[in-house]
């Protein structure tokens, strides 16, 4: 069964302490890992697409990675503005039919002090 | 600017009294979809639609249907809410079916008593 665990659920960092998410799945054939950010009481937004392991993306402060069984959302002296929940999720080729359906981690809830 | 629109964000109902929660996207894309996002649950797909009159079920469609009769639009009803409907609901659009890159609206808050 297709499957996202993200990891820490929360994590409280001080502005500019840098850190790291954890996003691991399990999936028949991997598609496309994709990142969103979401803001109390907003839509997911969406951040970065990777699709095969080794490949890198970044974004300001933000930089993910791949592998074939995780991806880490590297997050560089942050802000508190990068406070936030992380939400990944992951497309396999072995959804049932048509639709190539996205399976969601839970999330990670990032809270950045000044 | 490229958004997708829901209405309303807020609403508070009873128990079997049916309503519509509208979207509306303006950036003419193929794939619209409906999740419900719960704590501890997460998203849960309701509902999707590869186009124009192509709906089909997601992984929580009891208690829902949709309709897409226009391409921008993709509204949810709700024939007879019940308190396990309570929720947080995202409206999503991407350019096709197999796009991972959704546009979500901001959430339309039920609570049904």
């Amino acid at each position: 069964e297709d499957q996202v665990t993200q990891s820490p659920e929360a994590l409280r960092l001080q502005e500019g302490e840098s850190s790291s998410l954890n996003c691991s799945y399990t999936v028949s054939g991997l598609r496309g890992l994709f990142w969103y950010r979401q803001d109390p009481g907003k839509g997911p937004e969406f951040l970065f697409t990777l699709y095969s392991a080794g490949e890198e993306k970044e974004k300001e402060r933000l930089k993910a990675t791949l592998t074939k069984k995780e991806s880490f959302l590297h997050i560089t002296a942050p802000k508190p503005e990068d406070s936030a929940t992380y939400l990944c999720a992951v497309q396999g080729a072995s959804n049932a039919g048509n639709n190539r359906k996205l399976i969601w981690g839970l999330g990670t809830s990032l809270a950045v002090n000044p | 600017e490229a958004q997708v629109t829901q209405n309303p964000r807020y609403l508070i109902t009873v128990t079997g009294k049916k309503l519509t929660v509208t979207c509306s996207q303006n950036m003419n894309h193929e794939y619209m979809s409906w999740y419900r996002q719960d704590p501890g649950l997460g998203l849960r797909q309701i509902y999707y639609s590869m186009n124009v009159e192509v709906t089909d079920k997601g992984d929580v469609p009891e208690g829902y249907k949709v309709s897409r009769k226009e391409k921008r639009n993709f509204p949810l009803i709700l024939e007879s809410p019940s308190p396990n409907q309570t929720s947080l609901y995202f409206c999503a659009s991407s350019l096709w079916e197999g796009s991972g890159e959704l546009f979500f609206g901001e959430g339309s808050r039920l609570t049904v008593l």
